[in-house]
């Protein structure tokens, strides 16, 4: 079956520009999750969805980082004004309603901001 | 503030030798590890799990050592492979909880012929 897939794969930017990151999950998985990592780091949580529950939004660094999570399937992780620091690879992942259950990574996209 | 580390940026392995990963961590609230393996352009792919309750897993190839008291646990890959060089991440979960994982920084295996 299909894994989690993520798009765009590459994305280049300039300082200052708005960006849209696509997540399609798994189906049937309900709880989807971003995560970030950022050059010679681990992978950082940034929000985590399930159901129709309220999102986890703890991760997100900061208010120009915000996601949305349409019919309980595609995600897109949107980055506005984007900086320098916001350069990394932003990977997806969902699960089969979160918790201990194992969470499937799409292969990420990688943003750089210039 | 780093909740779960991995010291050790990289290690090298001969082909069938064992190979150690290791991984600290500092809060006690921590219930549930996991490790996942990644290789370049890929997302990771979960690889094993323990839960604190018990102290070993084994898998196949693979077992991971949990000590609650000295909150560290590590990876055992014996023998290792070739195939098995990628980036090892370290990850924790706490109860009730969402299911977020922290991670580490990572460990990049080179296992050579």
């Amino acid at each position: 079956g299909a894994g989690v897939s993520q798009s765009p794969s590459n994305k280049v930017t300039e300082k200052g520009k708005d960006v849209e990151l696509r997540c399609d999950p798994i189906s049937g998985h309900t709880a989807l999750y971003w995560y970030r990592q950022s050059l010679g780091q681990g992978l950082e949580f940034l929000i985590y969805f399930q159901g129709n529950s309220a999102p986890d939004k703890s991760g997100l660094p900061s208010d120009r980082f915000s996601a949305e999570r349409t019919g309980g399937s595609v995600s897109t992780l949107t980055i506005q004004r984007t900086q320098q620091e916001d350069s990394a690879v932003y990977l997806c992942a969902s699960s089969f309603h979160g918790g201990y259950n194992e969470q499937f990574f799409g292969p990420g996209t990688r943003l750089t901001v210039l | 503030d780093q909740q779960v580390k991995q010291n050790s940026p990289s290690l090298s392995v001969q082909e069938g030798r064992i190979s150690i990963l290791n991984c600290d961590y500092t809060n006690s609230m921590f219930d549930y590890f996991l490790w996942y393996k990644k290789y370049p352009a890929e997302g990771p792919t979960f690889l094993i799990s323990i839960s604190s309750i018990k102290d070993k897993n084994e898998d196949g190839r693979f077992t991971v050592f949990l000590n609650k008291s000295a909150k560290h646990l590590s990876l055992h890959i014996v023998p290792s492979q070739p195939g098995d060089s990628a980036v090892y991440f370290c990850a924790a979960s706490a109860s009730g909880n969402t299911g977020k994982l922290i991670f580490g920084q990572g460990t990049t295996l080179q296992v050579k012929p």
